[in-house]
């Protein structure tokens, strides 16, 4: 049992280039989260979705955009990348609307040059 | 704007020490509030929860305290360790409107506890 698999675990980009972080989850969980992480700001949300074919804002949605086309897999993209994307990327996953246990992914660790 | 507000940002204590890490908030839709603990390089993980119709819950050296009229929970690692040291995030979430499905964080605890 993976839990939540997020690839890939590290990334340097360039301003500009555009990427697609993946993540997986064999749990068979309604929601799942995309968060970034940076120091002294904690997890803050970018998008989410409340299950297959659904997605919706969080608090940092600008230059990403999501995708659910399978329930286990929510993808996160950057179309054109900004140094200010420079973060810790999280995707979670959670059976239920109340969030009773959210499972987190290793994280992905993006640089952008 | 910060829904959950944590603090002290950062935390040393002797083993043995009893750190206290504090969280308020004020929106009253929340219901549920949740502590992370996460080491570096690896993601978060729940540590313990707490809903609003009890005041403390334990588990193992784990406490949360919780103060509904004040809207302020705590929380309170009894005999701490060397292995405690992580950091912790407090976070909400709710049941109706813009808090149903989603965790609200708390900016994070950085706790160390030394030998």
């Amino acid at each position: 049992n993976a839990g939540v698999t997020q690839t890939p675990k590290f990334r340097v980009l360039k301003t500009g280039q555009s990427m697609t972080l993946l993540c997986a989850q064999d749990m068979n969980h309604e929601y799942m989260y995309w968060y970034r992480q940076d120091p002294g700001m904690g997890l803050r949300l970018i998008h989410y979705s409340v299950g297959e074919g659904t997605t919706a804002k969080g608090e940092v949605p600008d230059g990403y955009n999501v995708s659910r086309l399978k329930k286990q897999n929510f993808l996160l993209g950057l179309e054109s990348a900004a140094p200010s994307q420079t973060s810790v990327y999280f995707c979670a996953s959670s059976n239920t609307q109340e969030n009773t246990e959210a499972f987190f992914g290793q994280g992905t660790r993006l640089t952008v040059v | 704007q910060q829904q959950v507000k944590q603090s002290p940002q950062s935390l040393i204590v002797q083993k043995g020490g009893i750190p206290i890490i504090n969280c308020a908030y004020e929106n009253t839709a929340f219901d549920y509030f949740p502590w992370y603990q996460q080491f570096p390089g690896k993601g978060p993980a729940l540590l313990i929860a707490i809903r609003p119709d009890v005041s403390e819950k334990k588990e193992g050296r784990f406490t949360i305290s919780f103060n509904k009229s004040a809207k302020q929970f705590s929380l309170h690692i009894m005999d701490s360790q060397p292995g405690d040291s992580a950091t912790y995030f407090c976070a909400a979430s709710g049941n109706r409107g813009s808090t149903l499905g989603r965790l609200y964080f708390g900016r994070g605890t950085q706790l160390t506890v030394w030998p």
